[in-house]
């Protein structure tokens, strides 16, 4: 079992819709939890970041952290065309560690 | 000002070729990461730099992956011999200071071996 699973998709959603990504997680360690994007042939883009548990929000995006479920969660509203990417969970733990990423979830918003 | 930049984008390489990949941090960050992502995979980490010094290469697969940055800028990812399922998406990142989180991503080299 990996250390962050990630449900790879595909996830096709209408335009305007809520989407919700989501990502476990097995190492209780994990301090830091951060949400990517990766557009096709890009690299990874860095949406937002979470330390330890509870919500924050950036305009038309909210993440989540339950540490107690060892469960993350990224919301968008009112989804764009220019929404879909691939959208990659990771974590690390404090101090001097690398980011373990989940596998990705691939995001097709249907105009 | 610019991002981080890696060269070459694209390389083909038959097995057993040694190839080189160059990444250019963000000027003024401290740490450098490299990370190798397999296709419909996250990145994975390979090895660490802050500056010049190697701090963690626990992530380099085999002792055919090199990686130097002996100006504490520029950084040379270096694979010996490939093979093919070194085949995959060379991702360099860096960060300012110690903020781990804050990693700043490169385009990434697509490394394919024939």
């Amino acid at each position: 079992q990996k250390e962050v699973e990630q449900d790879p998709g595909p996830l096709s959603v209408p335009e305007g819709a809520i989407v919700s990504l989501n990502c476990t997680y097995s190492n209780s360690a994990f301090q830091y939890f951060m949400w990517y994007r990766q557009y096709s042939r890009k690299g990874p883009e860095l949406l937002m970041y979470t330390y330890s548990s509870g919500n924050k929000e950036d305009g038309r995006f909210t993440a989540q952290v339950d540490k107690s479920s060892k469960y993350i969660s990224l919301f968008i509203r009112d989804s764009q065309p220019s929404d879909s990417a691939t959208y990659l969970c990771a974590m690390m733990n404090s101090g001097n560690t690398p980011l373990v990423f989940g596998k990705g979830t691939r995001l097709s918003v249907i105009a | 000002g610019a991002g981080v930049s890696q060269s070459p984008r694209y390389k083909v390489a038959k097995r057993g070729q040694d190839v080189a990949l160059r990444c250019d941090p963000i000027s003024g960050h401290v740490s450098l990461f490299w990370y190798q992502q397999a296709l419909g995979q996250g990145p994975e980490f390979l090895t660490y730099f802050q500056n010049e010094a190697q701090l963690d290469k626990s992530g380099l697969p085999s002792d055919r992956f090199f990686a130097e940055r002996p100006e504490g800028s520029v950084s040379t990812l270096k694979i010996q011999r490939t093979q093919q399922e070194d085949s995959a998406v060379y991702l360099c990142a860096s960060s300012l200071e110690q903020i781990y989180n804050e990693q700043f991503f490169g385009p990434g080299t697509r490394l394919t071996v024939l």
